[in-house]
């Protein structure tokens, strides 16, 4: 299936530990996102690549350092995890110019709730 | 970007069209005007855009005001799975990177 896919789904993890959540679209997009939604439902960008180049970077502790190995992954490492950071984190894509569709139209992910102990 | 301001719930009878209406009286001549939702426990779907004129598509119809300072998205026969947030996003289109800020948006019911 075409779509924008996460893994874990679910990681629960003590504070302290350093962990790792992969995404990866087949949708030939440029652009790759991550979010953040937090307990109160607010949903937040943290960073976006394009081409593998970051191009927005949000407040965000650099505990969070994404990595981009293709246009097809992006990929969010968080070390010393805290318990603030527990929320559910959602990969998005978008596409590029020549393929017709808006600029605007993200494809979000199923999501990952990264819960910290 | 412009602010939007969305009621924080509706509720709707099922087969009924579902209106949700947006304000973004600061809205500026080059900014769209998106809606996504969010059902339960899954990410954001895009549903429809537009810029001045009415939109339709598969999933729903947006209205735009002549002055384009509110518009209001329409599903024409909501049904139980069209319980969502809602949310009325205004940007400017440009190609690359684009930060969509999400506010609390219309946590709508759909009854049976």
């Amino acid at each position: 299936d075409t779509a924008v896919s996460q893994t874990p789904k679910y990681l629960v993890t003590q504070m302290g530990n350093d962990k790792s959540i992969k995404c990866e679209q087949n949708l030939g997009h440029d652009t790759m996102y991550w979010y953040k939604q937090d307990s109160k439902k607010f949903l937040k960008i943290m960073f976006s690549y394009n081409n593998k180049e970051l191009i927005i970077n949000e407040t965000v502790p650099n505990r969070f350092s994404p990595k981009s190995p293709d246009k097809a992954h992006l990929n969010l490492h968080i070390n010393s995890l805290e318990l603030g950071d527990s929320a559910v984190y959602f990969c998005a894509s978008s596409p590029p110019e020549a393929s017709g569709r808006h600029y605007n139209e993200q494809f979000f992910g199923p999501g990952t709730r990264l819960t910290v102990l | 970007d412009a602010k939007t301001t969305q009621p924080p719930s509706m509720d709707c009878a099922e087969g009924r069209a579902a209106n949700l209406p947006c304000n973004h009286s600061t809205i500026s001549g080059n900014e769209y005007v998106y809606w996504y939702r969010q059902i339960h426990s899954q990410g954001p779907q895009y549903i429809i855009h537009g810029l001045k004129n009415n939109e339709t598509n598969e999933m729903a119809s947006l209205i735009i005001t002549e002055d384009r300072k509110s518009s209001t998205l329409i599903l024409p026969h909501a049904t139980l799975r069209d319980t969502a947030v809602y949310y009325c996003i205004v940007r400017v289109a440009r190609q690359g990177a684009q930060k969509l800020v999400f506010g609390q948006g219309t946590r709508l019911t759909i009854n049976p």
